[in-house]
């Protein structure tokens, strides 16, 4: 049974840019929600996705947008890329009837750099 | 808002020694409480939770304890071993809107040396 995987691994763009980083949940899973890592912090929630909407979503600006495929799997867009958008992209995954201490699954991430 | 406090770091250790890190939260409701840990170069694991006030969560010899009237969550384990070397954190969801949420502490580097 896979768990979640993400890609790509390993990304670098230049400021003004765009990026598209997939992930495809563990087996089962319908919600998958994504964070942000900066380099020595703790990850950040972005937003999360559930039947193919955003149900949550965090402190970050429009430029950070979504989407849910009927599959589950689930890509972040990010325009406009600024520097500070460098940072370790995790997704994770989980079951929506589940309780909120049920354990979120998470995926290696993404590290993109932005030069 | 929900928030959730580490100790600083970094943590060093010897290998045996008694470790504990800290981690004290704020917020509404009863949340419930996680440690992830983050081994170099790969994504989060789940270490333990626990879901309700004075639950104990363990694993791998760690154990923590929902302690509400001191809103604290601390990390102990009695042995520790150099293939514990790794970024632990502290973490909590809550109900409500913040439903699935997780918010994380800022993490606390553990080096364990022989």
């Amino acid at each position: 049974d896979a768990g979640v995987t993400q890609s790509p691994t390993h990304l670098i763009k230049t400021r003004g840019q765009q990026v598209t980083l997939r992930c495809s949940p563990k087996s089962g899973h319908d919600t998958v929600s994504w964070y942000q890592q900066a380099l020595g912090q703790g990850p950040q929630f972005i937003f999360q996705y559930y039947e193919e909407e955003e149900r949550q979503r965090g402190n970050f600006p429009d430029r950070f947008s979504g989407h849910q495929f009927p599959n589950y799997s689930s890509e972040l867009n990010v325009n406009a890329l600024l520097l500070g958008d460098s940072a370790l992209y995790l997704c994770a995954s989980s079951l929506d009837i589940g309780g909120p201490g049920d354990e979120q699954f998470f995926g290696p991430g993404t590290r993109l750099t932005v030069l | 808002g929900n928030s959730v406090t580490q100790m600083e770091g970094p943590v060093t250790l010897s290998e045996e020694a008694f470790l504990t890190i800290n981690c004290t939260y704020t917020a509404t409701g009863y949340p419930s409480l996680f440690w992830y840990v983050q081994y170099p170069g790969e994504g989060l694991q789940l270490l333990l939770k626990a879901t309700k006030a004075d639950d104990k969560g363990s694993n791998k010899g760690f154990e923590a304890t929902y302690r509400k009237e001191t809103t604290s969550f601390h990390l102990e384990k009695g042995s520790v071993q150099v293939s514990d070397s790794a970024v632990y954190f502290c973490a909590l969801t809550a109900g409500g809107t913040s439903y699935g949420k997780l918010t994380f502490g800022q993490g606390t580097i553990l080096t364990v040396h022989p």
